[in-house]
C-alpha cells in the first residue's frame, strides 16, 4: 500500500503571504497526485489533479507541481478564504490513500 | 447539476449494523466507479473502499481495516450506492462521504463528493 505523508501538519501564515505545502508518497505514483481543500463541517473540494492541472472554477493562485514521490501545492497570495485544510491523495493505486493534512492557519 | 446525496448514518450499538445510501444525480451513474470515504471528527480523511462500474464486473475494493465487515453495492436502476457496515466497532464511529472518481488526463481524483452522514458507533 502507498503511504502519503504531508509536511507541515500545521502552518500560520498571513493573508497575502505565499505558502507551499509538500506531500511525499512511499513509491513512484507518477503524476496521479492530487490536491483538496476542507473547511469545517464541509465536503473536501478538488483543487488539482494529476499533480499540476486546475480544477474548474478553482482560483489561479492555486498550483501544484511533482512527479514520482515528492509534490507541492502552492497558494501564491492568501486569500481569508483559504484557511482551511489541505489533503494529498494518490489515485495511481488501490487502496486509495490521503496524506494526514496540513491545516492552514491565520497568524 | 452532479449530486451525490448520502443517507441512513445514525446511533449504533457496538456490534450492530448500519447500511448507508448514496443517491446520485446528474451524471450516468451506471457507467461510474463509487467510492466511500470517512473521516472521524477532527481527524483526516481515510479511504473505505470502492465499486467499479457493471463493464468492469462491479469489483470492489476495501481499507485493510473494515474488509470482511463492509460491503459496497450498487443498484444502477436506483442510481445508488451502498455501503453496508456490519460488525461495527467504536473505531467506526465518523462521517462517511460518497464520492465520485472521474477521469481528467489519465487521473481519477474524487471530484464530486455527497455532504456525508455521521455515523455514531456507541453503546
Amino acid at each position: 500500500d502507498i503511504q502519503m505523508t504531508q509536511s507541515p501538519s500545521s502552518l500560520s501564515a498571513s493573508v497575502g503571504d505565499r505558502v507551499t505545502i509538500t506531500c511525499r508518497a512511499s513509491q513512484s505514483i507518477s503524476s496521479y497526485l492530487n490536491w483538496y481543500q476542507q473547511k469545517p463541517g464541509k465536503a473536501p473540494k478538488l483543487l488539482i489533479y494529476a499533480a499540476s492541472s486546475l480544477q474548474s472554477g478553482v482560483p489561479s493562485r492555486f498550483s501544484g507541481s511533482g512527479s514520482g514521490t515528492d509534490f507541492t501545492l502552492t497558494i501564491s497570495s492568501l486569500q481569508p478564504e483559504d484557511f482551511a485544510t489541505y489533503y494529498c491523495q494518490q489515485s495511481y493505486s488501490t487502496p486509495r490513500s490521503f496524506g494526514q493534512g496540513t491545516k492552514l492557519e491565520i497568524k | 447539476e452532479v449530486q451525490l446525496v448520502e443517507s441512513g448514518g445514525g446511533l449504533v450499538q457496538p456490534g450492530g449494523s448500519l447500511k448507508l445510501s448514496c443517491a446520485a444525480s446528474g451524471f450516468t451513474f451506471s457507467g461510474s466507479a463509487m467510492h466511500w470515504v470517512r473521516q472521524a471528527s477532527g481527524k483526516g480523511l481515510e479511504w473505505v473502499g470502492r465499486i467499479r462500474s457493471k463493464a468492469n464486473s462491479y469489483a470492489t475494493a476495501y481499507a485493510a481495516s473494515v474488509k470482511g465487515r463492509f460491503t459496497i453495492s450498487r443498484d444502477d436502476s436506483k442510481n445508488t450506492a451502498y455501503l453496508q457496515m456490519n460488525s461495527l466497532k467504536t473505531e467506526d464511529t465518523a462521517v462517511y462521504y460518497c464520492t465520485r472518481p472521474y477521469f481528467y488526463s489519465g487521473s481519477y481524483p474524487f471530484d464530486y463528493w455527497g455532504q456525508g452522514t455521521l455515523v455514531t458507533v456507541s453503546s
